[in-house]
C-alpha cells in the first residue's frame, strides 16, 4: 500500500503563517492534492502539485519535490476560519489517490 | 445546486437493518467514488465507477453493495453492518480518471451502527 506521512496536530496564532509537511511513499506517481475539511463537512481542493516547486494561490501555497517524497502547505495571515483538518493526497501510478491521515490546524486568536 | 449531494446526513441502524446512502452530483462528472472516513483515520477508497462501470472494488466487504445507474447516480446499499462500520461516508466524483482530475466531494453521511 501507500504510505502518507503528517503531523496530528498543529496550532497556530491568528495572522501567523503555518506550514504543514507531507511526505509519501507511492508506487508511482501523478500528483498531489491538498484538501480543507472543517468539521462535520465535506473536504474541500485547495491545491494540486504535479511538478516540483511552488503553486501560490492567495494565502494559501502548496511546495513539492518528487526526488524526496516531500510536500508543505503552507498557510499564511492565518484567520480563525482556517482551523480546519488538512488533508494530503497522493495519486500513484495507477491513479489512485491515497489520503493522509490529516492535520488538525488550530487557529488561536 | 451544491455540486456534490448525499442522503441522509446522519443514519442510525441496527445490525440487521437495511438502509441505502444515495449520491448525486451536478457536475457532468463522468467519474464517482465511496470513501470511508473513521476518526483519525485517512480517508479508505471503497468504490470507484468510471462511465457507471464499476473498476475498482477496494476489498469491500460484501455487506456494502454498491449501485451505479448513471453517472449522476451513486448508491451504496447496507446489509448487516458492524459496529465497526460505523463513520463517515463520503462520495467523491471527478470528470474522468486521468491525470490531474480533482475529486469534488460531498458533505458525508455520518452512520452509526447499533
Amino acid at each position: 500500500g501507500q504510505n502518507i506521512d503528517q503531523p496530528t496536530e498543529m496550532t497556530a496564532t491568528e495572522g501567523a503563517i503555518v506550514q504543514i509537511n507531507c511526505t509519501y511513499q507511492t508506487s508511482g506517481f501523478n500528483g498531489l492534492f491538498w484538501y480543507q475539511q472543517h468539521a462535520g463537512e465535506a473536504p474541500t481542493f485547495l491545491s494540486y502539485n504535479v511538478l516540483d516547486g511552488l503553486e501560490e494561490k492567495g494565502r494559501f501555497s502548496s511546495f513539492l519535490s518528487r526526488s524526496k517524497g516531500y510536500s508543505y502547505l503552507l498557510l499564511k495571515e492565518l484567520q480563525m476560519k482556517d482551523s480546519a483538518s488538512y488533508l494530503c493526497a497522493v495519486r500513484d501510478g495507477d491513479y489512485k489517490l491515497s489520503f493522509g491521515a490529516g492535520t488538525t490546524v488550530t487557529v488561536r486568536a | 445546486e451544491t455540486g456534490v449531494t448525499q442522503t441522509p446526513r446522519h443514519l442510525v441502524m441496527g445490525m440487521t437493518n437495511k438502509k441505502s446512502l444515495k449520491c448525486e452530483q451536478h457536475l457532468g462528472h463522468n467519474a464517482m467514488y465511496w470513501y470511508k472516513q473513521s476518526a483519525k483515520k485517512p480517508l479508505e477508497l471503497m468504490f470507484v465507477y468510471n462511465f457507471k462501470e464499476q473498476t475498482e472494488n477496494n476489498s469491500v466487504p460484501s455487506r456494502f453493495s454498491p449501485e451505479c445507474p448513471n453517472s449522476s447516480h451513486l448508491f451504496l446499499h447496507l446489509h448487516t453492518l458492524q459496529p465497526e462500520d460505523s463513520a463517515l461516508y463520503l462520495c467523491a466524483s471527478s470528470q474522468d480518471r486521468g491525470e490531474g482530475e480533482t475529486q469534488y466531494f460531498g458533505p458525508g453521511t455520518r452512520l452509526l451502527v447499533l
